[in-house]
This record gives structure tokens, sequence and C-alpha cells, in this order.
């Protein structure tokens, strides 16, 4: 099945920096989301973005299927962005996404 | 609207005891998912409801983890004889589009623990 790496898997952050997480899948996919897991668990969705580029607020997300990675950028971050970052994928093969590892971000005040 | 609901939140239970979890996805969502979420070993997909066809059941861990969905809607994972290695936080998600192009909506899970 399809394979989805995520960098950094840590970032500690000052409020109002900005970055950059990467996810990476092995092969070409009907879906790709981006979620925030809060303190609390919960899965929040971010992005759904098999593909181009979509933008949220201070939160964008650029998929570029034919290179198979997506970046997710956050801008003027806060320290309520803070928690997990996951991306996951779809191939053509299944049904269920495949989660990557994730990336835990902090920022801090 | 209502989100995806899941009973109970949290769940202790002794080592050989059986366990049932719910899910309540978004009204008139067709598609239900379960994954577990686990420090070892990740998120990870357990099985997959979409309307009247058999489910897929190609990632539950043994046969002691079962799970139905009664007219379409509810839907409950059961873990028979649980081990600790059970332990782990249980999330549903569901879609509302068979289609490739679904977003799937997670619920906030249920944290299972075994003693």
């Amino acid at each position: 099945g399809i394979q989805v790496e995520q960098s950094p898997p840590d970032l500690i952050l000052q409020e109002g920096a900005n970055s950059t997480l990467r996810c990476n899948f092995s092969d070409s996919v009907n879906n790709l989301q981006w979620f925030h897991q809060n303190p609390w668990g919960q899965l929040i969705n971010l992005f759904y973005i098999p593909s181009g580029t979509k933008q949220n607020g201070r939160l964008s997300a650029t998929t570029v299927a034919t290179e198979r990675y997506s970046l997710l950028y956050i801008s003027s971050s806060q320290t309520t962005d803070s928690g997990v970052y996951f991306c996951a994928a779809r191939d053509t093969g299944r049904r269920a996404l495949t989660f990557g590892s994730g990336t835990r971000l902090q920022v801090q005040p | 609207g209502a989100g995806v609901s899941q009973s109970p939140s949290n769940k202790v239970t002794e080592k050989g005891k059986d366990v049932e979890l719910r899910c309540d996805p978004i009204s008139g969502h067709t598609a239900l998912y379960w994954y577990r979420q686990s420090l070892g070993q990740g998120l990870e997909f357990l099985i997959y409801f979409q309307g009247n066809s058999a489910p897929d059941k190609s990632g539950l861990p043994s046969d002691r983890f079962s799970a139905e969905r009664t007219g379409g809607s509810v839907s409950t994972l059961t873990i028979q004889r649980t081990q600790q290695e059970d332990s782990a936080v249980y999330l549903c998600a569901s879609s509302l589009d068979p289609t490739p192009a679904d977003t799937q909506y997670f619920g906030p899970g249920t944290r299972l623990t075994v003693l």
C-alpha cells in the first residue's frame, strides 16, 4: 500500500513565525487531507487537497501530485496552532486513508 | 449540524473482558470508517462500511475485532477478550460521497484502556 512520510517530526516556533510542513507519498493519490489534532485528541479537517493550492486564513496547502508531495504552510503562528499535524492519503486501490506519523508543533509565546 | 459522535469517550476494562464502542456518523453520510491511534502504531485503518456493500475488514488486527453497521447509520465496534495491546484511541470517521473525492470527518474518539 501507499507510504506517507512527514517532516519534520517535531517543530518549535516562536509566536508570529512562519513554518512549512512536508508530506511525501509513494504513489498516485485520489484523496489527500491535512488534519490538526488538538490537545484533546480531536482531528480537525484543514484541507482536502489531492492537487493544487488552497488557502484558509493563515493556513495554506499545496499538493504537487506529479512529484508526490504536499506542503502545509502556517503563517504568523499562534499558540493555538500547537498540536500534531497529520497528512493522510488514499491511493486508487483502497478506500481508507493512510496516515503519516505527524509533525508535532509547539508554538511558544 | 452535528458532527460524528462516539461513545463512551473513555473506557477502562480488565484484560479478557469484551467491550463495545459506538459511532454515530454525520446524518446522510453513507461511508463509515474505524481507525485506531496507538503510541506504537500511529493512526491505522480498521474497517470500512459503504452503504449496503460488504464491509472492508482488511485492517482488523485479529478475529477478536468485529464491527457492524445497523440501518446504514450507527456502527458498533466490538473487541472480545481484550488484551493490553488493544489499549488505544478508537476513532470513527464518516464521509458523504462514495466517490474518491470524499472528505472524511472524524469523531472525538473513544480512549480504551485495558488493565
